[in-house]
Order: C-alpha cells, then structure tokens, then sequence
C-alpha cells in the first residue's frame, strides 16, 4: 500500500518569508498526487494536483505554487508568505480510477 | 461547476444511529468517498461508492444515488471515538486527468 512522507510536522514562519514543503510516496508508481489546505474547522481546499513529473494543475490562484521534479516528490513552495497562508497542508496521492487517496500526516503552518 | 453539500455540524448519543448527507454537482464522476478526520489528524478512508446501493463495512455504511447526486453515511451503535469530522469527497473525471474534490466536512459529536 501507499505511504505518503511529509515534513515538517509543524512550521512556523514570519511574513514575508520563503516556504518550502516536501512530500514523497512509497509503494507505488505514476501516482496522482495532490496538495491540499485545511483552515481551522473547515474542509479540505485542493490547492495543485499533478498527474505525471512536471505536470501540475493548480486549482486556485493564490501566493503558492508546485512542482513535481520526481516521480514520487510533490513540492509546495511560496517566495514569501502571507498570513492568510496559515492552515494545515495535506499532500496525499492515489493511483486514479477507483482508488482512494492515501494522506500524508500534514504540516501545520502558522505565519505571523 | 463543482459543488458537495453536506451538514455542517450533527449530534448524537452513544449507542444510536446517525446518517450524514452529502449532496454533490461535479462535471463528471468516477466515485465518491467517505473520510474520517480526528481533530489535528490526517483523513482515513471510510468507504467508497462508485454504483448505486449500500456498501456495508462493519458498523459504516455508505449509500449512493448517482441519478439524484447523494449520498449517505450510516453510523451505527456509537461510540465516542466516533466524534471526529466526516468528509464526503467525489471523484471528478475532466478532461485531462481525475481529480478528488472535499465537502467541508460534518463535524460529528457524541454525547453520552
């Protein structure tokens, strides 16, 4: 089965600052794999989502973006972070059709 | 567009039953999924529904009406690890690639 890695667990940056997230898979080839946001209390935002090396589809604009320079390695990154980027960020993959998704444990991200 | 509808905020007692609504508008679908959330935790796979009818697993159950775009998940005899957030999610197929799309999640607490 899938195993999502991400790191850290937990970040806290100051505005203005650059963000960089990795997040890796074990277990399987070509996944899907997916960046999402979660405010406090609130749903699962799908921020990018990628289906090969080097193809990302980004869902919102926003001060964020993605790559994927490997099969198995999904990057989020920011030049400079906003407070509004506060949230827990969730990678997670699936091999498409009728599988479902495996998550990573999330970063937790505080921007002040 | 894409759109998935479910309660924001649902109570109920120990030992009872509870059933969750989700109800989804998506350009296309390939299936839909049930996730469990513990607050500050990763999601869990619960379920997943791709024809319609009643997919049984234990004390969940999840149904699905492709023809109205609903869904439900049926919790039985609760327990109170059972409080945690239920995310309905779909499957979304486009034109390049399938992508999974989140309600905002029902937040579920059991009293005793």
């Amino acid at each position: 089965s899938q195993t999502i890695h991400q790191w850290p667990a937990t970040l806290v940056q100051p505005v203005g600052s650059p963000l960089s997230l990795e997040c890796t898979v074990e277990g399987t080839s070509n996944p899907n794999l997916y960046w999402y946001r979660q405010a406090a209390g609130r749903g699962l935002q799908l921020l990018f989502y990628s289906v090969g090396i080097g193809q990302i589809s980004s869902e919102v604009p926003q001060n964020l973006s993605a790559s994927r320079p490997q099969d198995r390695q999904f990057i989020l990154s920011s030049k400079k972070l906003l407070l509004s980027d506060s949230g827990f960020y969730l990678c997670a993959g699936d091999s498409g059709g009728y599988n479902e998704q495996f998550f990573g444990p999330g970063t937790r991200l505080t921007v002040l | 567009g894409q759109n998935i509808d479910q309660p924001t905020e649902m109570t109920a007692t120990e030992g009872a039953i509870v059933q969750i609504n989700c109800t989804y508008q998506t350009s296309g679908f390939n299936g839909l999924f049930w996730y469990q959330q513990h607050a500050g935790e990763a999601p869990t796979f619960l379920s997943y529904n791709v024809l319609d009818g009643l997919e049984e697993k234990g004390r969940f159950s999840s149904f699905l009406s492709r023809s109205k775009g609903y869904s439900y998940l049926l919790l039985k005899e609760l327990q109170m690890k059972d409080s945690a957030s239920y995310l309905c999610a779909v499957r979304d197929v486009g034109s390049s690639a399938s992508k999974i799309i989140f309600g905002s999640g029902t937040r579920l607490s059991i009293r005793p």
